[in-house]
């Protein structure tokens, strides 16, 4: 089956700093990767598409200079959370869109970042 | 706008007994899927339905899509506390993707 890994699974930084979260699809190429958000018991936010080789499209409301989206390959998105706040604390989880088919989703296990 | 109305956004029943979960809108869809999530993990895919009255069968899981590709159901049979967790309806439409509010389900031993 598809295989979507996302690295760190959770990390721990200071107010101010910048964290970057891979999302890798280790089996197929993906041309369209998401960036979710969740918050405890609810379910995924959008925040933005990420396409292959092109800028990234943010959901209303979420500022793109803060979280900075790099598709840069087939199977890599990365998301990169700048000045990060404690408000940013959250799940961030990325999906991988299967390419043939029905635009399934494949969904890493998340990153839990928390920030202090 | 798409939306996606899921019913009801929490269950917590008995091991053993049937239940069903609800996922409709006014908008066409040109397939639905369906996933479930875990606690601290990301969603995986149980299905994908894309015939109008379409049935699929996944063990004790039964999904059906509308005729009108409107709405869908999920429904277990003979639940068991394995099927706790949070599942997610997400109609394709408009080259989008949409997902609903999600059913907490928990599965009482």
């Amino acid at each position: 089956g598809a295989v979507v890994s996302q690295h760190p699974s959770w990390v721990i930084c200071k107010s101010g700093t910048s964290v970057k979260i891979e999302c890798r699809s280790l089996d197929f190429q993906a041309t369209t990767m998401f960036w979710y958000r969740q918050f405890p018991k609810q379910s995924l936010m959008l925040m933005a598409t990420s396409n292959e080789g092109s800028k990234a499209t943010y959901e209303q409301g979420v500022e793109k200079d803060k979280f900075l989206i790099n598709h840069a390959s087939l199977t890599l998105s990365t998301l990169t959370v700048t000045s990060a706040h404690p408000e940013d604390s959250s799940f961030y989880i990325c999906s991988a869109e299967m390419p043939q088919g029905f635009y399934e989703q494949y969904f890493g296990p998340g990153t839990r970042l928390t920030v202090t | 706008t798409q939306l996606l109305e899921q019913s009801p956004q929490f269950l917590s029943i008995q091991e053993g007994e049937n239940l069903t979960v609800y996922c409709n809108s006014s908008s066409v869809f040109s397939s639905l899927q369906w996933y479930r999530q875990e606690p601290g993990e990301g969603p995986v895919l149980l299905v994908t339905v894309v015939t109008g009255g379409e049935v699929k069968k996944l063990k004790r899981l039964t999904f059906q899509f509308g005729d009108a590709r409107k709405d869908s159901s999920l429904h277990i049979t003979a639940a068991q506390p394995g099927d706790t967790g949070l599942y997610l309806c997400a109609g394709v439409g408009d080259d989008k993707i949409i997902f609903g509010k999600g059913t907490r389900l928990h599965i009482l031993p």
